[in-house]
């Protein structure tokens, strides 16, 4: 069936050390997105992609790197010069073909801790 | 400066009851208005929208109200049931693709 995946669940790293996450969706999804959320906050853009090939920063994006490789997947890397990595991150990914409202489909979320 | 702000952190409604939350916004340009539905430790998911030229949308027992004038959403739950507790999100997009998301409102629905 078809949806997002995010690996791993939870993740742990010592400071200083670059951290990849995954992404993978097999929805046919041109768009995909990558978010930040922290304690009481909303969900904060750091990168999204709306083609293969090609990305742009959000609105958190430094310390934060991205490739577009394939359709099917987005990963992110969180490089040592991301002064406060620890957070819940979030993957989506959605249609952009037709009319549509342009909702984002989500993946479970990956848990990172810098200690 | 936030463009979507969420002025309650929290709403607690008894079963049965209407629950209402609102969503405001600063620019007049957005296209289409989101909510989302998320629960601790997972991913939201998506729940109702409405385009901007569109006053009023109806899923189920959830209804999307959008007051352009005001820069003002809201949805409304009724009847709200507990396995509707969790955080919502309000959520504006342009056609560019872009979400910006509000800071969430925590409604807990009591027994």
């Amino acid at each position: 069936d078809g949806g997002i995946t995010q690996s791993p669940k939870y993740l742990f790293r010592k400071e200083g050390q670059n951290v990849t996450l995954s992404c993978e969706q097999n929805l046919n999804h041109d768009a995909m997105y990558w978010y930040r959320q922290d304690p009481g906050q909303g969900l904060r853009l750091i990168y999204y992609s709306q083609i293969v090939n090609d990305f742009q920063k959000g609105d958190i994006a430094e310390g934060y790197s991205v490739s577009r490789e394939k359709k099917e997947s987005f990963p992110l890397t969180v490089t040592s010069a991301q002064k406060n990595p620890t957070a819940f991150y979030l993957c989506a990914s959605a249609g952009t073909g037709g009319v549509s409202a342009g909702e984002q489909y989500f993946g479970p979320g990956t848990r990172l801790t810098v200690t | 400066d936030q463009q979507v702000k969420q002025n309650s952190p929290s709403l607690s409604v008894q079963e049965g009851r209407i629950s209402i939350l609102n969503c405001d916004y600063t620019n007049s340009m957005f296209d289409y208005f989101l909510w989302y539905k998320k629960y601790p430790a997972e991913g939201p998911t998506f729940l109702i929208s409405i385009s901007s030229i569109k006053d009023k949308n109806e899923d189920g027992r959830f209804t999307v109200f959008l007051n352009k004038s005001a820069k003002h959403l809201s949805l409304h739950i009724v009847p709200s049931q507990p396995g509707d507790s969790a955080v919502y999100f309000c959520a504006v997009n342009t056609n560019a693709g872009k979400s910006t998301f509000g800071d969430g409102t925590t409604l807990t629905v009591k027994p």
